[in-house]
């Protein structure tokens, strides 16, 4: 089984700074892929940013980018340009590829990291 | 509307009332997801329907019975719910191909269930 763990509950960060949320997780698979998803307070959780395992290349959305580690399993979410928007809890989430069915559709998600961004 | 709606918002329940959940998605997606968020732990899938059919009930008590009667709707009926079940209920779709579900989630606002 995947587990997925943000070791930060809260962390906060003055407007315009940088921030990394963190996420570790661990599975037995080679091919997954991992995501980044916000919930602003009261409105929908979004897709931030997407990462297939195979790809070395870290993804990166503008402001935001993550870094990568398959080896260490490691997927980190930098903020650059923090802004006062980017208040919100950020979920890790793991899915594991492939099409046999079974769990391969499940998204397994962290317990998330609640950013504020200080003006 | 667009993208995914859900009904109620709020919703107050005694532990022997019946209730029913509603999704709704205006994106042509193709497969819809019931979560529950609840404080302090991680979303929990509890069914997956792709192509209208149940793919995925992830070992969910038989008081939460779920029923997608076309690809655009979802329902999420509950009776004899325990105060334990209250929690934020997200729905979620997603556009796939075949059997293989990766796509990106779309997800609703969420319906705030209360059990007393």
């Amino acid at each position: 089984a995947q587990t997925v763990t943000q070791s930060q509950p809260e962390m906060s960060v003055q407007e315009a700074e940088t921030v990394t949320l963190s996420c570790t997780y661990d599975t037995s698979e080679n091919n997954y892929y991992l995501f980044w998803y916000k919930q602003p307070p009261s409105r929908q959780m979004i897709l931030v940013i997407r990462q297939e395992a195979y790809k070395q290349q870290n993804a990166t959305e503008n402001r935001f980018s993550v870094n990568f580690q398959k080896a260490a399993k490691s997927f980190s979410l930098k903020i650059s340009d923090s802004q006062l928007g980017d208040t919100a809890m950020y979920f890790c989430a793991f899915m594991k590829s492939g099409n046999s069915g079974g769990s391969n559709y499940k998204l397994t998600f962290g317990k998330g990291t609640l950013l504020t961004v200080n003006p | 509307e667009t993208g995914v709606t859900q009904t109620p918002r709020h919703l107050v329940m005694g532990m022997t009332n019946k209730k029913s959940l509603k999704c709704e998605q205006h994106l042509g997606h193709n497969a819809m997801y019931w979560y529950k968020q609840s404080a302090k732990k991680p979303l929990e899938l509890m069914f997956v329907y792709s192509l209208e059919e149940r793919v995925e009930n992830n070992s969910v008590p038989s008081r939460f019975s779920p029923e997608c009667p076309n690809s655009s709707h979802l329902f999420l009926h509950l009776h004899t719910l325990q105060p334990e079940d209250s929690a934020l209920y997200l729905c979620a779709s997603s556009q796939e191909t075949g059997r293989a579900l990766w796509g990106e989630q779309f997800f609703g606002p969420g319906t705030r269930l209360t059990v007393l």
